[in-house]
């Protein structure tokens, strides 16, 4: 099966300016993830959702992140604006339909974001 | 609140020497734990959880409840394993919620 996509997988921009990543999680699964790892720090959540509803955003800084999954299949996160604290790689994941305990999750490739 | 401490961020060793990379973790209920691993240039992939009682590509983990440890262990290291190593934790009441730890980078040393 194709994996998580993801794009761009490079993007280097201002502070205050603003930028989009877009996600394609795996055929059939309605979980979606978008996690942020800074540099030497494990993946933390920003956002998940089951198909389109939003499940977790608790750790999403509202004031500049959003992020929507409209038809329930491809996601875009979206900062603005940007700040130099956002640099870092900004993951995707998805995993199994739900009924299934403890999710394995299907990460994609990443997209590495600095902030100048 | 749930926490995965790793408390290592390098560990290097001799191919061919034992592995333990270490995790402890913060959760008064039941947990499920997991090991994710990221090879380069590859993408961050499962190698193992607790509910499987499983041994991938020679690694095991034992969960020590009483320790509240979840350590990862490989009695011979190989090159292939040089990687970049999670340890995560999921809940029964959020089963889809994945914690991750800031993660060990294991070296084996030829």
């Amino acid at each position: 099966e194709a994996g998580v996509a993801q794009s761009p997988r490079y993007k280097i921009i201002e502070k205050r300016q603003s930028v989009a990543f877009w996600c394609n999680p795996i055929s059939g699964h309605a979980t979606l993830y978008w996690y942020q790892q800074i540099l030497g720090q494990g993946p933390k959540l920003l956002i998940q959702f089951q198909n389109n509803g939003v499940v977790d955003d608790s750790q999403l800084p509202k004031d500049r992140f959003s992020a929507e999954r409209l038809k329930g299949v491809d996601s875009t996160l979206k900062i603005q604006p940007a700040k130099l604290e956002d640099s870092a790689v900004y993951l995707c994941a998805s995993s199994s339909p739900p009924g299934l305990a403890f999710y394995e999750q299907y990460f994609g490739p990443g997209t590495r974001l600095t902030v100048t | 609140a749930q926490r995965v401490t790793q408390p290592e961020k390098l560990l290097s060793v001799f191919k061919g020497a034992p592995v333990e990379l270490k995790c402890n973790y913060s959760y008064s209920g039941s947990p499920e734990l997991f090991w994710y691993v990221q090879y380069s240039r590859q993408r961050l992939q499962l190698l193992l959880r607790h509910i499987s009682r499983e041994s991938i590509k020679g690694f095991t983990a034992d969960l020590n409840k009483g320790e509240t440890s979840f350590h990862l262990k490989k009695p011979f290291a190989q090159e292939e394993d040089s990687a970049m190593y999670y340890c995560a934790l999921s809940t029964y009441s959020s089963a889809s919620k994945i914690i991750f730890g800031s993660g060990t980078r294991l070296s084996i040393r030829p």
